[in-house]
């Protein structure tokens, strides 16, 4: 059984501050990993996705990747209430790249 | 660019009707297609995985004669939720692989069965 975990939250922040998420998973096969945001009512909208261990930047977003320690985890700089969602973090599996979503993070930035 | 699309957005039925919802990758080819649910508050629920020109693999629980795939061509899939019941209410999310293992969602539908 894969598994993805994210501690549910929700997290709550002050605008302008660093929100940080995290992802752990099961799979040792597994190659990319995958964050999405979802605002409510909404369907997921891919962010970023990494492969390679250490960080990748995109803008306000640095993804962060411990292969060794089995972890994945989202930064988000200067956050903003337009930021406020549910972050899931999604891992295909090593063999069939089937996704496996973890249960999300509710992430508040509050003014 | 990678945009999918799902038709309708929302729809309301009568308990016993059978619902299509249509899943379209509009500018790309998607030879897999997946198919979700998901319930207020829930996370997502990995429904079934379509394969085009081939038969969709369920995951477990889920019922093939009630949800019934069809991945007849590169940009659509569709999903008929055959004699619907109020407990099949829920937000039916489709997303398409262009290639390599990203997947783009499409909008959603909102079902409710009445």
């Amino acid at each position: 059984q894969k598994e993805v975990e994210q501690n549910s939250g929700p997290l709550s922040v002050p605008e302008g501050a660093i929100a940080s998420l995290n992802c752990t998973y099961s799979d040792r096969g597994s190659q990319s990993f995958f964050w999405y945001r979802q605002y409510s009512g909404k369907s997921p909208e891919l962010i970023m996705f990494i492969y390679s261990n250490g960080d990748k930047e995109d803008g306000r977003f640095t993804a962060q990747l411990n292969k060794a320690s089995q972890y994945v985890s989202l930064l988000i700089r200067d956050s903003q209430p337009s930021d406020s969602a549910t972050y899931l973090c999604a891992v295909p599996s090593g063999g069939s790249y089937i996704p496996t979503f973890g249960r999300g993070t509710s992430l508040i930035v509050h003014p | 660019g990678a945009v999918v699309s799902q038709h309708p957005s929302w729809v309301i039925c009568k308990s016993g009707t059978s619902v299509k919802i249509e899943c379209r990758s509009l500018d790309f080819q998607a030879t897999t297609m997946f198919w979700y649910r998901q319930f207020p508050k829930q996370s997502l629920m990995l429904m079934a995985t379509s394969n085009e020109g081939s038969k969709a693999t369920y995951e477990q629980g889920v019922e093939k004669d009630k949800f019934l795939i069809n991945h007849a061509s590169l940009t659509l899939s569709t999903l008929t939720v055959t004699s619907a019941h109020p407990e099949d209410s829920s937000f039916y999310i489709c997303s398409a692989r262009p290639g390599g293992d990203t997947q783009y969602f499409g909008p959603g539908t909102r079902l409710t069965v009445l």
